[in-house]
């Protein structure tokens, strides 16, 4: 079946780091990947995708690559601000799911 | 403007009691699905609907049930809810054919004590 696995947290940083955030999946066929955002007390809100290999997602300075030889989808951004703290999914679509799959998300905090 | 909306945000409800939660989208997609947020974070899909009168059980058994009488519409009732059901529940829905984007609403916290 479909797995994805990402790094645990909590990820601390402080502002103006780089970000990385390591993904990688298992899934048979071609999956869609994406990456989700869920901020205290709210629903989760697409921050990027990539629907083929190669494809780079990008959306406020976040970005990630879907790599097929590596079955990687790494989240990363230059420069990180206390506003980007919350908890970040990896997810993937496809491979005879029927929902997205997720990974067990990762905490990230940013200090001042 | 077209989004996705879930009520009540927060339930605290006691043991035995019927609840439903509610979830209507205004973005006219055809699929909705039910996630189940554990206190570590997982989320775990429990129910689906492809279209009106499509429902089917997700990857974690759940003891909730599902109705599509309306496209729109997607709401999930527990008949006799207890203390394990309490959790995060994310409604989300999806177009067909968009790579299964699917978008999601507020989230309903639910406590059954």
């Amino acid at each position: 079946g479909n797995s994805v696995t990402q790094m645990e947290g909590p990820v601390t940083l402080s502002e103006e780091a780089f970000l990385t955030i390591n993904c990688t999946y298992t899934a048979t066929g071609y999956p869609s990947l994406f990456w989700y955002v869920q901020y205290p007390g709210e629903g989760l809100q697409l921050l990027l995708k990539a629907t083929k290999a190669d494809d780079k997602g990008s959306n406020k300075g976040f970005e990630a690559t879907y790599r097929k030889e590596t079955t990687s989808f790494h989240l990363e951004k230059g420069s990180v601000q206390v506003s980007d703290s919350a908890v970040y999914f990896c997810a993937l679509s496809g491979g005879g799911a029927d929902g997205l799959t997720f990974g067990k998300g990762t905490h990230l905090i940013i200090q001042p | 403007e077209a989004d996705i909306y879930q009520t009540p945000r927060y339930l605290v409800i006691g043991t035995g009691k019927k609840i439903t939660l509610e979830c209507s989208q205004t973005m006219g997609h055809d699929k909705m699905y039910w996630y189940q947020q554990d206190p570590g974070m997982e989320l775990h899909l429990i129910h689906y609907s492809y279209g009106v009168n499509s429902t089917e059980k997700g990857d974690l058994s759940s003891e909730s049930t599902v109705s599509r009488i309306r496209t729109e519409h997607f709401p999930l009732t527990l008949e006799s809810a207890r203390p394990s059901h309490t959790s995060q529940y994310l409604c989300a829905s999806s177009l067909a054919g968009s790579y299964n984007e699917q978008f999601f609403g507020p989230g309903t916290r639910l406590t059954v004590l």
